[in-house]
């Protein structure tokens, strides 16, 4: 049973950088895609990216490309989505999940506020 | 704006059935990808209900359905219950956003 255990909360200024963590426990970390997506507060959810840990392939959605970096360390089942240059719509919070087609599970979320 | 379209909110009594469309396009649903739904209870994670367009994961009542035709895809409550309260989301994915994943804009349901 795949279990997805995500960093806590952030606080974070205008223009600066968040890495959210999303450690895996359960299954093999490398044979199945990691997917990020987000929901701001009161809103729908937003699919950010998923990286292919045994590839190494990513791919973002356009509206966050040049701003995110997911990225994966398979030796801690870990992986990290990095959002640069935050403004204040970014406020949200931040969920991993497993899967390419359907997600499942997904990790509890982390809440990541920016503001000045 | 969401690729996908949702109704905002849906309302049904105890028992009775409701259903949840998913309207989108020839460059997603139209263009053969499967269409997913979740389910999320206020405050908590989104939860696999529907995959591959049809099929139910284990441990989701069978009282949950999916169907899928042409560009559009809709979900069916039967027998509602008060704890069916929820926002729902529809997923698929996108060859016109180089292969990106989309989501509905989510409906809520109440159980009234």
């Amino acid at each position: 049973q795949v279990q997805l255990v995500q960093s806590g909360a952030e606080v974070k200024k205008p223009g600066s950088s968040v890495k959210v963590s999303c450690k895996a426990s359960g299954g093999t970390f490398s044979s199945y895609d990691i997917t990020w997506v987000r929901q701001a507060p009161g809103q729908g959810l937003e699919w950010m990216g998923r990286i292919i840990p045994i590839l190494g392939i990513v791919n973002y959605a356009q509206k966050f490309q040049g701003r995110v970096t997911i990225t994966a360390d398979k030796s801690t089942s870990t992986a990290y989505m990095e959002l640069s240059s935050l403004r204040s719509e970014d406020t949200a919070v931040y969920y991993c999940a497993r899967g390419r087609e359907e997600f499942d599970p997904w990790g509890q979320g982390t809440l990541v506020t920016v503001s000045s | 704006q969401s690729v996908l379209t949702q109704p905002p909110s849906v309302s049904g009594a105890p028992g009775q059935r409701v259903t949840i469309s998913c309207t989108g396009s020839s460059s997603n649903i139209g263009a053969n990808y499967d269409v997913h739904w979740y389910q999320q209870l206020p405050g908590t994670a989104p939860k696999l209900l529907i995959y591959g367009n049809t099929n139910r994961p284990s441990g989701v009542p069978d009282r949950f359905s999916g169907s899928k035709s042409g560009t559009s895809a809709s979900l069916a409550i039967t027998g509602l219950q008060v704890e069916d309260e929820a926002d729902y989301y529809c997923q698929s994915y996108d060859n016109s956003l180089r292969g990106s994943g989309v989501f509905g804009g989510g409906t809520k349901l109440t159980v009234l």
